[in-house]
């Protein structure tokens, strides 16, 4: 099925162990992006890639990073995870935003403790 | 990209039209109005953009004023399923390419 495939759904990790979430979509699209949203609140923008082999920051980078290496992924990593990382994590890739909007992942419930 | 106003929540029984506001005064000519909505637990769903023109889609309608400083998203009726969180957006035209930048939102809550 096409879409935005976010794995894992749930992980707990202890403080200070590192983890990568993975993202891959199959619509061949050249935009994708990285967002976490804490209880009550909406999105807030992680790190975003324009292409294969081009990232860069959003709102919210501190203690990730993010490489593309190809279209298809876009994988998130947690350094040394903190309690404060505990979030619901959503991928999102479009291929022209103003002709059809983004496609979200179902998202990965990460809680550290 | 300009910023948004939404009232934190609304309420709408089920089969009537559902009239979502958003305020975006400092919109600027080339920026696009978006809506998106989440439904609890889910990823975030495109619903629909215009630039100033009244735009329809399957899902909804959306009216933008004539200066363009207002928005409403219209569900013309209404179900369970439309319970969710509505999210208004303004970006520039063209600008999809750096991730999206998220409000509050609105907390449509349809009554049975």
């Amino acid at each position: 099925n096409a879409g935005v495939t976010q794995t894992p759904k749930f992980q707990v990790l202890k403080t200070g162990q590192s983890m990568t979430l993975q993202c891959a979509q199959d619509m061949n699209h050249e935009y994708m992006s990285w967002y976490r949203q804490d209880p009550g609140m909406g999105l807030r923008l992680i790190h975003y890639s324009v292409g294969a082999g081009i990232t860069d920051q959003g709102e919210v980078p501190n203690g990730y990073n993010v490489s593309r290496s190809t279209t298809e992924d876009f994988p998130l990593r947690l350094l040394s995870a903190a309690p404060s990382q505990t979030s619901v994590y959503f991928c999102a890739s479009s291929y022209s935003e103003t002709q059809y909007g983004y496609t979200f992942g179902s998202g990965t419930r990460l809680t550290v403790v | 990209d300009a910023k948004t106003t939404q009232p934190p929540s609304m309420d709408c029984a089920e089969g009537r039209a559902a009239n979502l506001p958003c305020n975006h005064s400092t919109i600027s000519g080339n920026e696009y109005v978006y809506w998106y909505r989440q439904i609890h637990s889910q990823g975030p769903q495109y619903i629909i953009h215009g630039l100033k023109n009244n735009e329809t889609n399957e899902m909804a309608s959306l009216i933008i004023t004539e200066d363009r400083k207002s928005s409403t998203l219209i569900l013309p009726h209404a179900t369970l399923r439309d319970t969710a969180v509505y999210y208004c957006i303004v970006r520039v035209e063209g600008g999809g390419a750096d991730g999206l930048t998220f409000g509050k939102g609105t907390h449509l809550i349809i009554q049975p």
